[in-house]
This record gives structure tokens, C-alpha cells and sequence, in this order.
């Protein structure tokens, strides 16, 4: 059955980087793209971009330009997001998601990744 | 960016009831519309996409319509585990918007 499993809970100083793993498992790796969607306490659901998984290509939400970056590891069927110079308003949810389809969507989705940006 | 506008932001029904709620797109998005449960501390769970196809699994109860800038999620008849937000999302250019959310509440 087809998982995604992120890597755990940080905890980072402002003006610091975080990187967050997503494993996958279940399908062939390469087919698909992997999409990072966060979540800020209370808030609703942020798109922040994508990778492909065959081709390593990426697209950014606007907004992350410059302070994000995605990656793979297709030896392992691991997606990477790491975001830099964290902010307070950076707290949030990370959650990595399965893309597939003719009409994109998101049908799979890993547990969710807590990134507390504090001092 | 394309907007999506979500109606109501929130909402009280009773078990039974059918629910519906609309999502709105800033410019024509053809079908290019996809429909997700959250329940707290869950991750998302898709629901509908391609504005009208129900993913594998989900009950008929949900359905979804629409096309082009004006969308719709229902509920034939409102069950305890459907308490919860939902959140359409659009997919008709590369950079993906989601609607702010409407939290179905327990009348």
C-alpha cells in the first residue's frame, strides 16, 4: 500500500533552516510528483510547491522563492523540503503529499512534519 | 494566483441534514477541482476531483458539481464522522490554491 512517513518534530531558532524528509513507499517513486503543503495552528492549508520524481523538476509558491528548496533521493524514494531563514510566522504543519492524475491532485499523504520556529 | 473562495466558513448541521458548500475561483478553472476532508490533527484526505469524480473509498454520500468558476461540495445526508473541514483546492495551473476552509460543526 502506498505510504509516505516524514521524519520527525523540530524545533529551530529564528534565522535558521529545517530540513524535512518524506520516505514513500508502496508505488513506483519515479512516476510521480511529491507536494508540500503546510499548515499554520489554526489556520488552513498552504500550497508551497512541488517536485517530480522522474525528472527532479520544481515550482514554488511565490511567496517561498528564494527560501526554499525541494529535493529527491529516487535510490531511496525519499522527497526533501528545506526551507532557510525561518521566521515565526514559518510555525507550522509540514505535510508531503502524493501527486497523480490527468486533473492534479493530492490521494496520498505523509503524517505531517511540526516545525516550531521559537527563540 | 487564482483565488478560491470558500461558503460558508463554517457551519452547524445535525446528523442527517445535507450540507452543502461552494467554493468560488477567481478565473475559469475548467474541472480542475479537488475536494479534502481535514479532521483535527489529521492530515488531509481527498475526497472528489476533477470537480465530480469521488476518489476510491469515499462514500456516495459526497458528491461534487461544477465547472468553470462555481463549484459544489454535498452532503446527501450529514453522518458523526463527517464533522470536520473542507477544503477545495484548485489544479488547473502549475501553482495550486487551496480555499480557506469550511468547518462542518455538530448542531
Amino acid at each position: 500500500q502506498v505510504q509516505l512517513v516524514q521524519s520527525g518534530a523540530e524545533v529551530k531558532n529564528p534565522g535558521a533552516s529545517v530540513k524535512v524528509s518524506c520516505k514513500a513507499s508502496g508505488y513506483t517513486f519515479s512516476s510521480y510528483s511529491i507536494t508540500w503543503v503546510r499548515q499554520a495552528p489554526g489556520q488552513g492549508l498552504e500550497w508551497m510547491g512541488w517536485i517530480s520524481g522522474y525528472t527532479g523538476d520544481t515550482n514554488f509558491a511565490q511567496k517561498l522563492q528564494g527560501r526554499v528548496t525541494m529535493t529527491t533521493d529516487t535510490s531511496t524514494g525519499t522527497a526533501y523540503m528545506e526551507l532557510r531563514s525561518l521566521r515565526s510566522d514559518d510555525t507550522a504543519m509540514y505535510f508531503c503529499a502524493r501527486e497523480g492524475g490527468a486533473h492534479p491532485y493530492a490521494d496520498y499523504w505523509g503524517q505531517g512534519t511540526l516545525v516550531t520556529v521559537s527563540s | 494566483d487564482i483565488q478560491m473562495t470558500q461558503s460558508p466558513s463554517s457551519l452547524s448541521a445535525s446528523v442527517g441534514d445535507r450540507v452543502t458548500i461552494t467554493c468560488r475561483a477567481s478565473q475559469s478553472i475548467g474541472s480542475y477541482l479537488n475536494w479534502y476532508q481535514q479532521k483535527p490533527g489529521k492530515a488531509p484526505n481527498l475526497l472528489i476531483f476533477a470537480a465530480s469524480t469521488l476518489q476510491s473509498g469515499v462514500p456516495s454520500r459526497f458528491s461534487g458539481s461544477g465547472s468553470g468558476t462555481d463549484f459544489t461540495l454535498t452532503i446527501t445526508s450529514l453522518q458523526p464522522v463527517d464533522f470536520a473541514t473542507y477544503y477545495c483546492q484548485q489544479s488547473y495551473n502549475s501553482k495550486w490554491t487551496f480555499g480557506q476552509g469550511t468547518k462542518v460543526e455538530i448542531k
